[in-house]
């Protein structure tokens, strides 16, 4: 059983097109979160949603807007895709912060190319 | 073998040898820290975590060392094994963060037979 499931693995896309990934997770968590992943390793948070509520959006172009439907659920869509995008996108979630902050669950990510 | 993970640096470390990863953390305000384990084309993988009242803390082969003082964090493994191999990240948060983790560098990890 897949506990943060994340899709497409693998995206290969031309600049200025729009993509999507989306992610699930099934450990009843209620926060999520989308971390970027550049080509030196460096992972570095997007953005966070707890209970659907976004409570971290770091600097990141609008282009990027994610959504969650429910709190399983935190899709990211990024709109006119650019060269600098290429990097590897990962989910992540967590069981709330009361009682103190927790560990997060990864996906396995999702390679983004931008050609 | 030891090494500070600033710019991913390597360490070869042979089997059977113990490994020392050091981190250098930035916010004094941070109470809560996670080693990550991260193997080629996965996703980071817990290992251990330490909170701010602690200065120490095992787990299977792994322990973690904090010295809050110098705002420092080290992974020690005990018989490193080839299994072992991998880029290792060290993560801080704060309980009023909302569980944003900051990320280290990472340092690779090779180990050698």
């Amino acid at each position: 059983d897949t506990a943060v499931s994340q899709t497409p693995k693998y995206l290969v896309t031309q600049m200025g097109n729009d993509k999507s990934i989306k992610c699930e997770q099934n450990l009843g968590h209620d926060t999520m979160y989308w971390y970027k992943q550049d080509s030196k390793k460096f992972l570095k948070i997007m953005f966070s949603y707890n209970n659907k509520e976004l409570i971290i959006n770091e600097t990141v172009p609008n282009r990027f807007s994610p959504k969650s439907p429910d709190k399983a659920h935190l899709n990211l869509h990024i709109n006119s895709l650019e060269l600098g995008d290429s990097a590897v996108y990962f989910c992540a979630s967590s069981q709330g912060a009361s009682g103190g902050p927790r560990e997060l669950f990864f996906g396995e990510g999702s390679r983004l190319t931008v050609l | 073998g030891e090494s500070v993970g600033l710019h991913l640096p390597t360490l070869s470390v042979q089997e059977g040898d113990n490994s020392i990863i050091n981190c250098a953390y930035s916010n004094s305000a941070s109470d809560y820290f996670i080693w990550y384990k991260q193997e080629s084309g996965k996703g980071p993988q817990f290992i251990i975590d330490i909170r701010s009242n602690m200065d120490k803390r095992q787990g299977q082969r792994v322990t973690v060392l904090l010295n809050k003082t110098v705002k420092h964090l080290s992974l020690q493994i005990a018989a490193t094994q080839p299994g072992d191999s991998a880029v290792y990240f060290c993560a801080e948060t704060s309980t009023d963060s909302w569980g944003k983790l900051q990320f280290g560098a990472g340092t690779q990890v090779v180990v050698t037979p």
